[in-house]
């Protein structure tokens, strides 16, 4: 079964740093760009970064950029998102998506976790 | 960044009635590889979304085929052809032909 499973998350005071993980399953993991998108509560869904299979290219939302880093790791089937100087802002919960595509079709995001959440506050 | 903008908000509709919801672009959404990098997802109530529909009309693997995308340029629509019970959460369309990818407010859809 192709299965992304979160964690991470937690409680952190602003300022503060938290590193989740997204741990892959049931596909060949290497072969596949990445992402985090993450959603405030009551709120709608936000891209947060990219990275690509071999992680030669990885991308940031605005509002992440200088803050956030995301990387990966094929040998663990792993994927990561450290989070520096959080905001209160950056309260939500995270996802990681996986990207697909084929030689004819780009996917998009076809395989999302069930989610880790993240609360910045004092 | 481009700005996607979907109608209705809301939407209450009959078990087996159809639906229909809005989404446009501020840019176009066609590439100059000829493809249009529009998407359609599904969140239901407490589950992470899951993908619909991709490049504006393809119905993804299990989708049913109630489910119909169209459109092109900066204006496009997913049709429920008849809503059933299972199909209540909420809509986002969500453009990825460029950085950053934006999604729509998102479209809540309640069964009557």
């Amino acid at each position: 079964e192709v299965q992304l499973v979160e964690s991470g998350g937690g409680l952190v005071q602003p300022g503060g740093s938290l590193r989740l993980s997204c741990a892959a399953s049931g596909f060949t993991f290497s072969s596949y760009s990445m992402n985090w998108v993450r959603q405030a509560p009551g709120k709608g869904l936000e891209w947060v970064s990219y990275i690509s299979s071999s992680s030669s290219t990885i991308y940031y939302a605005d509002s992440v950029k200088g803050r956030f880093t995301i990387s990966r790791d094929n040998a663990k089937n792993s994927l990561y998102l450290q989070m520096n100087s959080l905001r209160a802002e950056d309260t939500a919960v995270y996802y990681c998506a996986r990207d697909s595509n084929n030689w004819n079709y780009y996917y998009g995001m076809d395989v999302w976790g069930q989610g880790t959440t993240v609360t910045v506050s004092s | 960044d481009i700005v996607m903008t979907q109608t209705p908000l809301s939407l209450s509709v009959t078990p087996g009635q159809p639906a229909s919801i809005s989404c446009k672009s501020s840019q176009s959404l066609l590439h100059s590889d000829g493809k249009t990098y529009l998407y359609w997802y599904l969140q239901k109530p407490g589950q992470p979304p899951q993908l619909l529909i991709y490049e504006v009309s393809n119905r993804f693997s299990g989708v049913p085929d109630r489910f119909s995308g169209s459109g092109s340029g900066t204006d496009f629509t997913l049709k429920i052809s008849r809503v059933e019970a299972e199909d209540v959460g909420v809509y986002y369309c969500m453009q990825s032909i460029q950085l950053p990818w934006t999604f729509g407010q998102g479209t809540k859809v309640e069964i009557k």
